[in-house]
């Protein structure tokens, strides 16, 4: 079935490192890719998305490029901050026309120290 | 009031006790989802609503009953919860059930079992 594999944490970095979340997927068909963060006692919140192959979704400072060729979809911050500490979570939703099921990884929690 | 909210916040309940989780959506949409968050394991989607017709049930025991009125709110019953059961249940919206949607979260409710 489909499914979403990101790399595991927690990842601690120091104020203005770069940061490189890793997520590949398995899907049939041609999914759409989120990335969600979630900041300590909160919901999720979508941080950027991509709908089709080559697509770079954007937010923050945050992005993230829809890799067909290796099922991919990473996320990088050139220079993070401390307020960037949360969890992050990579997900797709099947195919167009779906139901809309987002299809969560297992989150990746950033810590980033001053 | 704006967004997703979610009531109650926190809920504590003994496996005999019968609760409600309410969710209320002010964006205007028309699907509305329940998903669970247990600590070490991804968020699974639990149902999803569209125009107040349930169109998913991930295989939710009977334990959990939802219930949408109208396509602003979204409610879960709850009765004779096991331990396990405990997690941050997480409503969340979207314009439609389409892939490419994004979903909106409320901050959740976090639920004990006893």
């Amino acid at each position: 079935g489909d499914s979403v594999t990101q790399m595991e944490g927690p990842v601690t970095l120091s104020e203005e490192a770069f940061l490189t979340i890793n997520c590949t997927y398995t899907a049939t068909g041609y999914p759409s890719l989120f990335w969600y963060v979630q900041y300590p006692g909160e919901g999720l919140q979508l941080l950027l998305k991509a709908t089709k192959a080559d697509d770079k979704g954007s937010n923050k400072g945050f992005e993230a490029t829809y890799r067909k060729e290796t099922t991919s979809f990473h996320l990088e911050k050139g220079s993070v901050q401390v307020s960037d500490s949360a969890v992050y979570f990579c997900a797709l939703t099947p195919k167009r026309g779906s139901q809309g099921n987002l299809i969560f990884g297992k989150g990746t929690k950033l810590s980033v120290k001053p | 009031e704006t967004g997703v909210t979610q009531t109650p916040r926190h809920l504590v309940m003994g496996m005999t006790n019968k609760k409600s989780l309410k969710c209320e959506q002010h964006l205007g949409h028309n699907a509305m989802y329940w998903y669970k968050q247990s600590a070490k394991k991804p968020l699974e989607l639990m149902f999803v609503y569209n125009f107040k017709e349930q169109t998913e049930n991930n295989s939710v025991p009977s334990r959990f009953s939802p219930e949408c009125p109208n396509s602003s709110h979204l409610f879960l019953h709850l009765h004779t919860l096991q331990p396990e059961d405990s997690a941050l249940y997480l409503c969340a919206s979207s314009p439609m059930t389409s892939g490419t949607d994004t979903q909106y979260f409320g901050p959740g409710t976090r639920l004990t079992v006893l």
